[in-house]
């Protein structure tokens, strides 16, 4: 069953801590993404990669990380820099260009206590 | 940078009825404009897309039309059901960002009995 799955569904952590949320595909994109979804906001891209091991600033990457040391995987850490990090976190992948669907993943709640 | 706004932020229809959804885009070389659904709790999904060599587009209830000169884009859903009750985001592709979608902040659709 081809797909994009993203774990925990809710993930709740203490102030100050990293934490980090998978991705993962198998789907065989090349193309991977993270958006923040906040009420009211839309979605903002915080990371892409186009392939292995090489990613770009979206336009929200402060307090952020991401690593991509396989096509598959795309694991985003929210640090402990992140101001305001209580959101819902979605991932999603493509084939290579600008006109190709991102399927998006179930998501991730995290909440910060 | 692309700036996609989107309105109305919430639409109330009675079932049956038709509901429309406008876009408007900053980047007159955008090229790609697709539409996704997201249902409570859930990742968006594609529901339907246009490029910028076309006018118009429908698959079924659903149809999107886009005016280049005026740089706007409009989703109409006809015969509405109480499953067409989500969040509906519009979106704009970049020419130059390769696969960079930036998004409008969407638009909470419900269809009452």
């Amino acid at each position: 069953d081809g797909g994009i799955t993203q774990s925990p569904k809710y993930l709740f952590r203490k102030e100050g801590q990293n934490v980090t949320l998978s991705c993962e595909q198998n789907l065989n994109h090349d193309a991977m993404y993270w958006y923040r979804q906040d009420p009211g906001q839309g979605l903002r891209l915080i990371y892409y990669s186009q392939i292995v091991n090489d990613f770009q600033k979206g336009d929200i990457a402060e307090g952020y990380s991401v690593s991509r040391e396989k096509k598959e995987s795309f694991p985003l850490t929210v640090t402990s820099a992140q101001k305001n990090p209580t959101a819902f976190y979605l991932c999603a992948s493509s084939i290579w260009g600008t006109e190709n669907e991102q399927f998006f993943g179930p998501g991730t709640r995290l909440t910060v206590l | 940078g692309e700036n996609v706004e989107q309105h109305p932020s919430t639409l109330s229809v009675q079932e049956g009825d038709s509901a429309v959804i406008k876009c408007t885009y900053s980047d007159s070389a955008s090229n790609y404009f697709p539409w996704y659904k997201q249902e409570l709790g859930k990742g968006p999904q594609l529901i339907i897309d246009i490029r910028s060599n076309v006018g118009e587009k429908k698959d079924q209830r659903i149809a999107v039309t886009l005016n280049k000169t005026a740089k706007h884009f409009s989703l109409h859903i006809t015969e509405t059901q109480p499953e067409d009750s989500a969040v509906y985001f519009c979106a704009a592709s970049i020419l130059d960002s390769w696969g960079k979608l930036q998004f409008g902040a969407g638009t909470q659709v419900v269809v009452t009995p």
